[in-house]
């Protein structure tokens, strides 16, 4: 069964780089989630979208923009990079009328961004 | 505000032993509660969800967890645990509301010894 596709999966920038982090949900998927868990940590809600409109924010840094495209991927854009933001950061997608998180939506396995 | 707190950060037992992991949550309305596993290096898996049906809920590799109301818990078990459950485990919980976000405890570092 397809699952949620994020590229690249390792990526390494500098400081004061911009990234820029892409996420393909199941077809027919309709809403896309963004999560960043830091080493050690949980993770954490940043922006969600439903029907290519942003439906939630979350601790997004205003550094940090995100959209939804007409075929439901996503990209998660990343300015200004701080060593801080070394993180995996996860994409979730659900199908329309499964209620996001009540259905348990699905994960992909993350982009791991290094900032060196 | 919806929390999830999971106690102890990691648990050892041997393999073919009980596994238990505690979970408590917070919600100001009645909660969907969700179990991930996060191998090393890869995404999160879930592995059961609590959505106000059963209160015993049984998910995926033998694990089950039971939703107790009035402990404000969702403790996560297993009878006999095996080398390959090694992994992280996280308790999550949603206000279920349409497409509401999860949110995550710490996580629980699972050890298996042989």
């Amino acid at each position: 069964a397809a699952g949620v596709i994020q590229s690249p999966r390792h990526l390494i920038k500098e400081k004061r780089e911009t990234a820029t982090l892409k996420c393909y949900p199941i077809p027919r998927h309709d809403t896309v989630y963004w999560y960043q868990q830091g080493p050690g940590q949980d993770p954490q809600f940043l922006i969600s979208f439903y029907e290519k409109m942003q439906s939630d924010k979350g601790s997004i840094p205003d550094r940090f923009s995100a959209q939804q495209f007409s075929d439901y991927h996503s990209e998660l854009n990343m300015s200004s990079l701080e060593l801080g933001d070394s993180a995996l950061y996860f994409c979730a997608s659900s199908a329309p009328g499964q209620g996001g998180a009540i259905a348990g939506y699905t994960f992909g396995s993350g982009t791991r961004l290094t900032v060196v | 505000a919806q929390s999830v707190t999971q106690l102890g950060s990691h648990v050892s037992v041997s393999e073919g032993a009980l596994v238990l992991l505690r979970c408590n949550y917070s919600s100001s309305v009645p909660p969907y509660l969700f179990w991930y596993v996060q191998y090393p290096n890869q995404g999160l898996q879930l592995l059961l969800k609590y959505t106000s049906a059963a209160t015993l809920v049984k998910g995926i590799n033998g694990f089950e967890a039971e939703f107790k109301k009035s402990e404000t818990s969702f403790h996560l078990t297993k009878p006999s645990a095996h080398m390959s459950d090694a992994a992280e485990y996280f308790c999550a919980v949603s206000e279920g509301s349409g497409y509401s976000t999860l949110t995550f405890g710490k996580g629980t570092m699972l050890l298996v010894s042989p």
